[in-house]
């Protein structure tokens, strides 16, 4: 059973540009997480996802940013018309569906680095 | 609100010496907590999971205790060796979310 995958590993964009993050979870898994780490800050909850629904979006900023995780495929973490605030490592966790006891599984993240 | 808080924010040790690493949170009505190591720039290590419903979790030289109603987990790590050096990182698990600690960085000189 692969784990969670996150591509890419890195991403480079220039201001005002789109970067597209992906999140494949753990096979059997329906529930997303992303999170980010700026640099020198702890790690910040973003959207909580299951498939085809935003079910907690409460960290994510208000402008610019958007999540989905469709019927088929990864779920998406959008960020348009990026600037250099944007740049952080966002990982992305997954879930088997249940209760909120069951553990995360975390990707190795994708660091996005905006110039 | 729930606020994690990790102490000390740095610690550095000698190699062979038995450690612990401190995390408290604010609101103990949590489902889990988890301990994370994390290398400079590189991803998430889980560590340990401990259950609301459970006192502590052990794995290797780890050990992670949780005393949910004071707020205060523990992890501890005998005999400290070089390649433990990281940023340990305690998250506590709330209704759908992790809330994460800044992490204490740890370095364990030969």
């Amino acid at each position: 059973n692969a784990g969670v995958m996150q591509n890419p590993r890195h991403l480079v964009r220039r201001r005002g540009q789109e970067a597209r993050l992906r999140c494949s979870p753990m096979k059997g898994h329906s529930h997303v997480y992303w999170y980010r780490q700026l640099p020198e800050e702890g790690l910040k909850f973003m959207v909580y996802l299951q498939k085809e629904n935003i079910i907690d979006e409460s960290g994510m900023p208000k402008e610019r940013f958007s999540a989905e995780f469709p019927k088929e495929g990864p779920s998406i973490l959008r960020i348009q018309q990026v600037v250099r605030g944007d740049s952080a490592a966002y990982f992305c966790a997954s879930s088997p569906p249940g209760t909120n006891s069951y553990e995360q599984y975390f990707g190795p993240g994708t660091r996005l680095t905006v110039t | 609100k729930q606020e994690v808080t990790q102490i000390p924010a740095a610690l550095s040790v000698p190699e062979g010496e038995n450690l612990v690493l401190n995390c408290s949170f604010t609101d103990s009505a949590i489902y889990n907590l988890q301990w994370f190591r994390q290398d400079p720039g590189k991803g998430l290590t889980s560590l340990l999971l401990i259950q609301s419903s459970q006192r502590e979790q052990t794995s290797g030289r780890l050990n992670a205790s949780l005393d949910k109603s004071s707020g205060r987990s523990t992890l501890y790590i005998a005999a400290s060796q070089p390649g433990d050096s990281a940023t340990y990182l305690c998250a506590v698990r709330g209704n759908r979310k992790l809330i994460w600690g800044l992490g204490t960085s740890l370095a364990v000189n030969p």
